[in-house]
This record gives structure tokens, C-alpha cells and sequence, in this order.
């Protein structure tokens, strides 16, 4: 069964350096998303991204934020200059069109050290 | 913003049915979902339910939906010990985009 893959597992990292996470989403699907849920708190959205443009973001996803489809399978969100509370669990998804279901990933665990 | 509150702790026992509420406050959502994530993985999309629908069924899954109170529940029937997850409401935002999610409730079955 298809499904969205992310990568690393688990990332630690220096505050002040730049982290970036990576994702594959379903082949054939089209809108990409991001999400972080720190830990004990609820899931939020960070970003959607349709057609090589993001579509929406949240006031989360400021400037230290950004995502690319660097080619047809990877998509990563980057953060610039990581801080403490930057480190959360952050979840890739897609969906196909005509669809709401979206798909997540397992997830990666930022840590900022 | 949307809030979506859940009750964070649910423990059955084994072959129970257990109930997850969700309450909401934007009654403008068309779609609502609900996930479950296990241990060390992500989130597995369950069921959803359209804001036209009451009530629907899938398999041990019973979705029900009072849009007056702006009550979403999920039914869980025969409760096994692979049930045990967090079990997260969501709603799909005006935008069409984002989902905004609860806080998940933790449910634990024991033997």
C-alpha cells in the first residue's frame, strides 16, 4: 500500500543550525503538507503546498520556515536557524485531487539541543 | 481560530465498546475526521463523515454527529488491545487546506 514516507526518524540538532526535513509523498498526490505537534500539545498545520506554490501557512511558518519540491518526489520544509522550541514532532502529508483525505507520514522527531 | 477540545484519557476493558468525544466550535466544517496514531508511528485517517451525515458506520467504527451541539464521537464496538492509540478529531478549515486537529484522547485497553 502506498504511503508517505519521511525522513530521518529522529533528528538532533545544535540551536541556531539549520535542519531540513525530508518527505515523499504518494506518488500520484498532489497537495503537500506540513504539521508539527510538540510534545502534549495538539497537532498544527504549518503549511500547504499545491502546483509548486504554497497555497496556505499558518502564523507558525514564519521566515525561519520554507518548503521546496526539489524534484518529482522530495518534499522538505528547512529551518533556517533552529531554536529550542522548534523541537516538536513534524508530519509530511499528501492528498490526491478531488480528495480531503490526507495522508500522513510516521513523522520526524526534532530535538534542538 | 477553531477550537476543538477532547477529553485526553479513556481506558476500557478488552471486548467494551468505547466512546471518543469531540467538541467544536466552527460550524462551518464540511468534513470531519478522525485519526489514530500508535506508538512511534504517524497518523492513520480512520473515518470521516460528512457535516450532512448523522451517523456513519464502518465496519467497528460508528461515527455520530450533532451539529447543534457540535458533538462528533467515535464508537469503538469489541474494544481489542490494538485499539489502544491516541485517537484525534479533526476538521477540514474554511481555507480547504489545513485540518485543524483536538489534542487527541489516549485510549488504553487493558485485558
Amino acid at each position: 500500500e502506498p504511503e508517505v514516507t519521511q525522513t530521518p526518524s529522529h533528528q538532533v540538532t545544535q540551536m541556531g543550525q539549520e535542519v531540513i526535513l525530508r518527505c515523499v509523498p504518494i506518488s500520484n498526490h498532489l497537495y503537500f503538507y506540513w504539521y508539527r505537534q510538540i510534545l502534549g500539545q495538539k497537532v498544527e498545520f504549518l503549511v500547504s503546498f499545491y502546483n509548486n506554490e504554497i497555497s496556505e501557512k499558518s502564523e507558525i511558518f514564519d521566515d525561519q520556515f520554507s518548503v521546496e519540491r526539489p524534484d518529482g518526489s522530495n518534499f522538505t520544509l528547512k529551518i533556517r536557524s533552529t531554536k529550542l522550541e522548534d523541537s516538536a514532532m513534524y508530519f509530511c502529508a499528501s492528498r490526491v485531487t478531488g480528495t480531503t483525505e490526507a495522508f500522513f507520514g510516521q513523522g520526524t522527531r526534532l530535538t534542538v539541543v | 481560530g477553531e477550537d476543538v477540545e477532547q477529553s485526553l484519557f479513556l481506558s476500557v476493558r478488552e471486548g467494551d465498546s468505547s466512546v471518543i468525544n469531540c467538541t467544536y466550535t466552527d460550524s462551518s466544517s464540511t468534513y470531519l475526521y478522525w485519526y489514530k496514531q500508535e506508538p512511534g508511528a504517524g497518523l492513520q485517517l480512520l473515518t470521516y463523515i460528512f457535516s450532512n451525515m448523522d451517523m456513519k458506520q464502518d465496519q467497528r467504527l460508528t461515527v455520530l454527529l450533532n451539529k447543534k451541539d457540535k458533538h462528533l464521537s467515535l464508537r469503538i464496538a469489541d474494544t481489542q488491545t490494538g485499539d489502544s492509540a491516541i485517537y484525534f478529531c479533526a476538521f477540514l478549515a474554511d481555507s480547504g487546506y489545513a485540518l485543524n486537529f483536538g489534542k487527541g484522547t489516549s485510549l488504553l485497553v487493558t485485558p
